[in-house]
């Protein structure tokens, strides 16, 4: 098993421009969580999907973000335009929540480390 | 969604053991009580999850009174390598809770 595999590890861009965090699940599961770590902030929950569909998305920050899960071995986070701000570790997650109770087993990506200058 | 509250930070030994303990007064019926293990630069790792008396797996025990309104997360004769930050959540995500990491406790083994 692979595990939860994040693309790219690291992306420095300039602040204006498009990023584009690429997140593939383990397969099998049918949840999947995009999150953001900061100092300042800790690690937050963006978005969540169930079986593709977005279940919960009160967690992103602004209309500048976006995520999609077009199958279910893929999903996006967009930024667009970036700002300084944003900079952070994105991490993805992924579970098999059908199975189990409470706020269930998620297995984590390594994450994607973001700078916008 | 329960609150919890949880020491910012503890040091101890090796060899020794190490219990955290966490506070969710307000803690629903269907909660339960998850924790994760995260180290420095990687994302987090699930631990232990429970809902009430004691859950053990190969790496902590989990001890919840009978109230539930709290929980420790027992390590047994930590290491070096257990130093990282540790979180404890309360919910049920089909009950619609959010996830909640918030700070954790910063778990500091020295030699």
């Amino acid at each position: 098993d692979a595990g939860v595999i994040q693309s790219p590890r690291h992306e420095v861009t300039e602040m204006g421009q498009e990023v584009t965090l690429r997140c593939k699940p383990i397969s099998g599961h049918d949840y999947l969580f995009w999150y953001r770590q900061t100092m300042m902030r800790g690690l937050e929950l963006l978005i969540y999907f169930n079986n593709n569909v977005p279940i919960d998305d009160s967690g992103m920050p602004e209309d500048r973000f976006s995520a999609k899960m077009p199958n279910a071995s893929f999903s996006t986070l967009k930024i667009q335009p970036s700002e300084p701000r944003d900079s952070a570790v994105y991490f993805c997650a992924s579970s098999l929540v059908h199975r189990e109770p409470g706020l269930v087993k998620q297995f984590f990506g390594p994450g994607t480390r973001l700078t916008v200058l | 969604l329960a609150k919890t509250t949880q020491p910012i930070s503890m040091d101890s030994y090796e060899g020794q053991e190490v219990n955290i303990t966490c506070s969710h007064n307000n803690i629903a019926t269907n909660d339960y009580i998850t924790w994760y293990q995260q180290f420095p630069s990687q994302g987090p790792r699930f631990i232990i999850q429970g809902y009430k008396t004691k859950v053990t797996n190969e790496v902590a025990s989990l001890f919840i009174p009978a109230d539930r309104k709290s929980s420790t997360l027992s390590l047994p004769r930590v290491s070096l390598s257990d130093t990282a930050v540790y979180y404890c959540l309360v919910g049920d995500l089909r009950g619609g809770d959010k996830i909640i990491f918030g700070k954790g406790t910063r778990l500091h083994i020295l030699p």
